[in-house]
């Protein structure tokens, strides 16, 4: 167990839709990262926030958004879904560069 | 962008043999992580690296950051059936501030027993 949980595990939705996914860091940890697993493309990193702030992005299209609450849970927007949405979306936390995974949410559009 | 190329795609080997991949960056990090994923779990952290040269052990795992640090290698010895999985490497480049991960394709592992 990473200590990194995500909710939900699965997600199954339409296109056009809008969702939300939740990630509790490690205790202490101050850094959230969010990475998007595609069969074709990999894991990408699409954003990372530090103690609240964002920090970094990668590849993140302008229909996602994050953001990083103060108690260090962050959420993951995904609006006007298409079907190429359809991945494993993980957040990872760390507190040096070692980053450590939750177990993802899966992401189904049909 | 940075890209990792990650080698072999994939393996099968007999259990018990050991078992070597490695990872080449187009350019220099300062740190080379190695994860296991399992299906239907996320990465699992398996060894840090963090200075050139460095040779880090976790039990039958075996990581090298290379000297050049634009690669690094894994080697698990004496492999067994629960080594099956997907590996993966990982570097970051600590340029503006940011710690994000670059990750390798991944090199599929099968243990035949």
């Amino acid at each position: 167990d990473s200590g990194v949980t995500q909710t939900p595990k699965h997600l199954i939705t339409a296109t056009g839709q809008r969702v939300t996914l939740r990630c509790s860091p490690r205790s202490g940890d101050l850094s959230v990262y969010w990475y998007q697993q595609s069969l074709d493309q990999g894991l990408q990193f699409l954003i990372q926030y530090y103690n609240g702030e964002e920090r970094a992005k990668g590849n993140i299209l302008e229909r996602f958004s994050a953001q990083q609450f103060p108690d260090l849970h962050s959420e993951l927007n995904l609006s006007s879904l298409e079907l190429g949405d359809s991945a494993l979306y993980f957040c990872a936390s760390s507190q040096d560069r070692a980053q450590h995974f939750g177990d993802g949410t899966r992401l189904s559009i049909l | 962008g940075q890209q990792l190329n990650q080698s072999p795609q994939s393996m099968f080997i007999q259990e018990g043999e050991d078992v070597s991949m490695n990872c080449t960056s187009s350019s220099i990090f300062n740190t080379w992580l190695w994860y296991k994923q399992d299906p239907g779990e996320g990465p699992v952290l398996l060894i840090a690296l963090y200075k050139a040269g460095e040779l880090t052990s976790n039990g039958r795992l075996t990581a090298q950051f290379g000297i050049t640090r634009k690669d690094s290698f894994l080697n698990i010895s004496a492999s067994i059936p629960s080594d099956v999985g997907i590996y993966f490497c990982a570097g970051r480049d600590s340029g503006a501030g940011s710690y994000q991960l670059t990750f390798g394709k991944g090199t599929k592992l099968s243990v035949i027993p």
